[in-house]
């Protein structure tokens, strides 16, 4: 009973480095987004995908990269780490239902040094 | 835009106290509405929702009721435990969305 897989868990960057942090799930849910959480604030969306092939900005896109080639991966790549991508990054998805729930992953935690 | 507020933590409660959690929102239209917890070192989990303006969202002992007059979602509990020490979200989901605008979270502590 898997539900969203993220990995890594943490991970350390140089500024400029890339990386790509995964998710996947096992639902055959067609959303799936990311957020990052910032130290004492909320969840802020970055992108989100309501199906493979189709993905779309969110509050806070920039210095982010996502794709969705099958229904199970979402993955995110950063491309030139800054210090300011330095948070708590989650996946989740959710079904067709329109009041359906998100499933979260348990996170990973990025830092940009 | 779409908008949450709650009230800022941490909130430190001896065990068996009665909690609330205070939520405001703005948001156009007829917004779902909802709780997610956050225990640590762990992603968030739906705690109880509400739909429709009235509706009152229950679960392991924690309800909050969606009141459109005062666009107010307060989360509540008779008696907490210790085991309920974790970060609790409110959030909506705007009419016609899908992604969701979460508060900034409040950190509960409950003390033996």
């Amino acid at each position: 009973n898997a539900g969203v897989t993220q990995t890594p868990k943490f991970r350390i960057l140089k500024i400029g480095q890339s990386m790509t942090l995964q998710c996947t799930q096992d639902m055959n849910h067609n959303y799936m987004y990311w957020y990052r959480q910032d130290p004492g604030m909320g969840l802020k969306l970055i992108y989100y995908s309501v199906g493979a092939g189709i993905t779309d900005k969110g509050e806070v896109p920039n210095g982010y990269n996502v794709s969705r080639s099958t229904t199970e991966d979402f993955p995110l790549r950063l491309e030139l780490a800054a210090p300011s991508q330095t948070s708590v990054y989650f996946c989740a998805s959710s079904s067709s239902d329109v009041q359906g729930p998100q499933h979260f992953g348990d996170g990973t935690r990025l830092s940009i040094l | 835009g779409d908008s949450v507020t709650q009230m800022e933590g941490p909130v430190t409660l001896s065990e068996e106290a009665f909690l609330t959690i205070n939520c405001t929102y703005t948001a156009t239209g007829y917004p779902s509405l909802f709780w997610y917890v956050q225990y640590p070192g762990e992603g968030l989990q739906l705690l109880l929702k509400a739909t429709k303006a009235d509706d009152k969202g229950s679960n392991k002992g924690f309800e909050a009721t969606y009141r459109k007059e005062t666009t107010s979602f307060h989360l509540e509990k008779g008696s907490v435990q210790v085991s309920d020490s974790a970060v609790y979200f409110c959030a909506l989901r705007g009419s016609g969305r899908r992604a969701l605008t979460f508060g900034s979270g409040t950190r509960l502590q409950v003390q033996p």
